[in-house]
């Protein structure tokens, strides 16, 4: 009873340095997301992946690539971190686009 | 432009009251909205979805209401909880050939004793 399962929660980075961040889903969903959330603003869409096979660029996908490795995973990975993207990201999946999606319990990141 | 605008910012309110809370949008063409629940250091989490021919969708002491021609919904919290606590998300999809979705930048609750 998992659901989406992302990881790490926590992680610190120095400038320049790169990550991959992990999100698992086992729900058999289709679509799985990944948002940034920043203080005061909504949760911003960086990449998607509408089915297993496909991505595509959301909202704010600068300095971000991702793998659909599988129908039940999502990596979304920072080449080269810099300090705007300290933020917390999260993963989400849905049966399809526009439905109710799931979300992971988050990954706070901070680059230095 | 797509839009999501959710009011007021923050709101305290004392265990036991009532409270609501406002989205405003303005995205189009309009497919579905949702409230979600996101407590500290939490994902979000849906409580209620609401597509164009609904007006009312209740989830326990939750009810959401959504007049699509004025383009606003509301979420009523009624004999709030300390558990309550949270930032609570406006969220509309758009359907345009793909799903587009927005969010708002939510509403803050603090439930005092």
């Amino acid at each position: 009873n998992a659901g989406v399962t992302q990881t790490p929660k926590f992680q610190v980075l120095k400038t320049g340095q790169s990550m991959t961040l992990q999100c698992a889903q086992d729900m058999n969903h289709n679509s799985m997301y990944w948002y940034r959330q920043d203080p005061g603003m909504g949760l911003r869409l960086i990449y998607y992946s509408a089915s297993e096979g496909t991505t595509d660029k959301g909202e704010v996908p600068n300095g971000y690539n991702v793998s659909r490795l599988n129908k039940r995973e999502f990596s979304l990975r920072l080449e080269s971190a810099a300090p705007s993207q300290t933020s917390v990201y999260f993963c989400a999946s849905s049966v399809g686009g526009g439905t109710e999606a799931f979300f992971g319990q988050g990954t706070r990141l901070t680059v230095v | 432009k797509n839009q999501v605008e959710q009011s007021p910012q923050s709101l305290i309110i004392l265990e036991g009251k009532n409270c609501t809370l406002q989205c405003n949008y303005t995205v189009s063409p309009f497919s579905n909205l949702r409230w979600y629940k996101q407590d500290t250091g939490r994902g979000p989490v849906s409580l209620t979805i609401m597509t164009f021919s609904e007006n009312t969708k209740s989830n326990g002491r939750y009810t959401a209401t959504l007049d699509a021609d004025t383009k606003q919904s509301s979420l009523h919290i009624t004999a709030s909880q300390l558990s309550d606590s949270a930032s609570y998300i406006c969220v509309v999809s758009a359907n345009t050939g793909g799903f587009k979705t927005i969010f708002g930048a939510g509403t803050r609750l603090f439930v005092k004793a």
